[in-house]
């Protein structure tokens, strides 16, 4: 069964750094999308990507993030400067619109993202 | 707005008994709700979800919900336990119906231990 990929699953970075984390979302889907969970806290909506560009995003979603199909099987997030709180397990999701709305959003394993 | 509340974070059952999780959701539209299971280093798996056909829902391992719209509630339950149930559930409204809005909101999940 098709699934979505993350990478890398671990990753640990300085406050400050840039961060970009990958996801493969299920071939023949359309609508991609990022998660966010901070331990011991709900998962979060970051931003959703349709036709190379965003479609939906929350107010987490701020300048120092961006997303990007940069060919046709990757989608990835990028944090310019991370801080502190960014810390978190990030989610990667992705739908195929069609059918029976809403269409099901399948999730990959997650990064959890470690900022010192 | 909409947000949903797991009402208990921790649920202990033998192997072989019922189990029974706890959601109820609040939504100014007619919501979408789902079920969605995380193993331990997997992605977040669709288990079942209601989109106002009909209010039993079916879903995979024997799992199913109901729609209570009176109560706004959407308990998830199984008639039997077995150790492999042994995960974290995210109970997850959605108004893209009425909104076309894709974001998903999660409760804060519960854990489930199933004891031999």
């Amino acid at each position: 069964e098709p699934e979505v990929t993350q990478t890398p699953s671990h990753q640990v970075t300085q406050m400050g750094q840039e961060v970009i984390l990958r996801c493969v979302p299920i071939s023949n889907h359309l609508y991609f999308y990022w998660y966010r969970q901070i331990l011991g806290q709900k998962v979060e909506f970051l931003v959703s990507f349709y036709n190379n560009e965003i479609s939906e995003k929350s107010e987490i979603f701020d300048d120092q993030f961006s997303v990007e199909r940069p060919d046709g099987s990757n989608f990835t997030l990028k944090i310019r400067s991370t801080k502190l709180e960014d810390s978190a397990m990030y989610f990667c999701a992705s739908s195929l619109p069609g059918g029976h709305y809403p269409d099901t959003q399948y999730f990959g394993p997650g990064t959890r993202l470690t900022v010192l | 707005a909409q947000s949903v509340t797991q009402l208990d974070s921790h649920v202990s059952v033998s192997e072989g008994t019922p189990v029974l999780l706890r959601c109820n959701y609040s939504s100014s539209y007619s919501p979408s709700l789902f079920w969605y299971v995380q193993h331990p280093n997997k992605g977040l798996q669709l288990l079942l979800k209601y989109t106002s056909a009909a209010t039993l829902v079916k879903g995979i391992n024997g799992f199913e919900a109901e729609f209570k719209k009176s109560e706004t509630s959407f308990h998830l339950t199984k008639p039997s336990a077995h150790m492999s149930d042994a995960a974290e559930y995210f109970c997850v409204v959605s108004d893209s119906m009425d909104t076309g809005r894709r974001a998903l909101t999660f409760g804060s999940g519960t854990r489930l231990q199933v004891q031999p």
